[in-house]
């Protein structure tokens, strides 16, 4: 299975304020998504991270807010921008193979909090 | 929409077994991903089910039958390190603008008992 790492762990953000959370897998990988996770709640995914082209969003989050990078193989980045105490909750990144039928993993999660 | 369904919660003592289900009501169907979450922490991968049957990894069991829209995961000889909250997933088939994105049900939060 693919070892994802994701920086921060754990942060505490002022309102108004952005955060660039990074994510890094130790092999290529086809796919790679971001997913949020509410207090409380399950999960739910943000946006789907393509190399090379714009991220595809899901219903309800958009790119101004939720800014995307991915550069190559194994690296995404997600901004959460002009944060406000909503968005306090844990985000992960999440990667999977190709063909449609390879398993999925997540990362370890950034815990954000806003005050 | 989407609809997937698991009970909230399940209480089991340690040493017995427990049986979570998942039905599901999906535009499509690419797979079936049973996940472990303990609290504050990631998901954790169980298993994977694409067709029907009964797939056993030591004291973990995943179910899936396609034509009723069920899954469910068997948790044998429970220990107190299994509570945690199970999270049943379905893959949904690729499209033009979606690559197979993972549709997740509340969870089942399984709280194990001395």
């Amino acid at each position: 299975s693919a070892v994802i790492s994701q920086k921060p762990s754990r942060d505490i953000c002022q309102r108004g304020t952005s955060l660039t959370i990074q994510c890094q897998v130790d092999s290529q990988v086809t796919m790679m998504f971001w997913y949020r996770q509410q207090p409380g709640q399950s999960l739910t995914l943000i946006a789907t991270a393509n190399q090379g082209s714009e991220a595809t969003y899901e219903s309800g989050f958009v790119i101004d807010k939720f800014p995307i990078s991915r550069p190559n193989l194994t690296f995404s980045t997600l901004t959460v921008s002009n944060m406000s105490p909503e968005d306090s909750s844990i985000y992960l990144c999440s990667v999977a193979g190709s063909g449609g039928y390879e398993t999925q993993y997540f990362g370890p999660g950034t815990r954000l909090l806003v005050l | 929409g989407q609809n997937i369904d698991q009970p909230t919660e399940m209480t089991a003592t340690e040493g017995a077994i427990v049986q979570i289900n998942c039905t599901y009501q999906t535009s499509g169907f690419n797979g079936l991903f049973w996940y472990q979450q303990h609290a504050g922490e990631a998901p954790t991968f169980l298993s994977y089910n694409v067709l029907d049957g009964l797939e056993e990894k030591g004291r973990f069991s995943s179910f899936l039958s396609r034509s009723k829209g069920y899954s469910y995961l068997l948790l044998k000889e429970l220990q107190m390190k299994d509570s945690a909250s199970y999270l049943c997933a379905v893959r949904l088939p690729m499209t033009t603008d979606s690559w197979g994105k993972l549709q997740f049900g509340a969870g089942t939060q399984v709280v194990v008992t001395p």
